[in-house]
């Protein structure tokens, strides 16, 4: 268990609708990154964020977009969805920004299914 | 940010051979890290390697940062099941107080017993 914990596990929706997926980060974590894992492309970088300002956008589509909370958890809201979107969705958090890397704790995903 | 190519793609071996995994880039790297996610599971990470040439072991694994900083290798010795899952290694970008991961496509490693 890292400590990262994500809501829902599963989400099965339909084309054109909204979803939102929830992220609690490592107590003490100021900094989450989303992913999104799909067969063909990857583990992706989608967006950070460190103490509530977003910090680094990586392949997000502008259909996507997120949060970061006073009490730091994350929301990372889809839109428009598309079949292509359905993936694997990680959230992870690691202590803070610096100069070098720190590692990074992922959740257990969710997994969109869109039909 | 900096782009890493990860081979082999799969990799399927008998129980108690070795494994390895090598992760390449065209620029200098200033860090790596490795990855490994279980099927089912979550990317967990093994290590960082920062330094010319270093090396580190986790028991039956080996990670090595080559001289250049442009390459690095993952090797399990005497694979076991517990071994399998997908291997990734990741290069950190940082600056202007932002940060991000950029993975590679990762290894996929069977281990038939």
């Amino acid at each position: 268990d890292s400590g990262v914990t994500q809501t829902p596990k599963h989400l099965i929706t339909a084309t054109g609708q909204r979803v939102t997926l929830r992220c609690s980060p490592r107590s003490g974590d100021l900094s989450v990154y989303w992913y999104q894992q799909s067969l063909d492309q990857g583990l992706q970088f989608l967006i950070q964020y460190y103490n509530g300002e977003e910090r680094a956008k990586g392949n997000i589509l502008e259909r996507f977009s997120a949060q970061q909370f006073p009490d730091l958890h994350s929301e990372l809201n889809l839109s428009s969805l598309e079949l292509g979107d359905s993936a694997l969705y990680f959230c992870a958090s690691s202590p803070r920004i610096a100069a070098y890397s720190y590692e990074q704790y992922f959740g257990p995903g969710t997994r969109l299914t869109v039909t | 940010g900096q782009q890493v190519m990860q081979i082999p793609q799969y990799q399927h071996v008998q129980e108690g051979e070795d494994f390895t995994t090598y992760c390449n880039s065209s620029t200098t790297l200033s860090n790596i890290q490795w990855y490994k996610q279980r099927p089912g599971g979550h990317p967990v990470f093994l290590i960082q390697l920062v330094k010319s040439g270093e090396v580190k072991k986790q028991k039956r694994l080996t990670f090595q940062f080559g001289e250049a900083k442009k390459n690095s290798s993952l090797h399990i010795t005497a694979t076991q099941t517990t071994d399998v899952g997908t291997y990734f290694c990741a290069v950190a970008y940082s600056g202007a107080g932002s940060y991000q991961l950029t993975f590679g496509k990762g290894t996929k490693l069977s281990v038939i017993p």
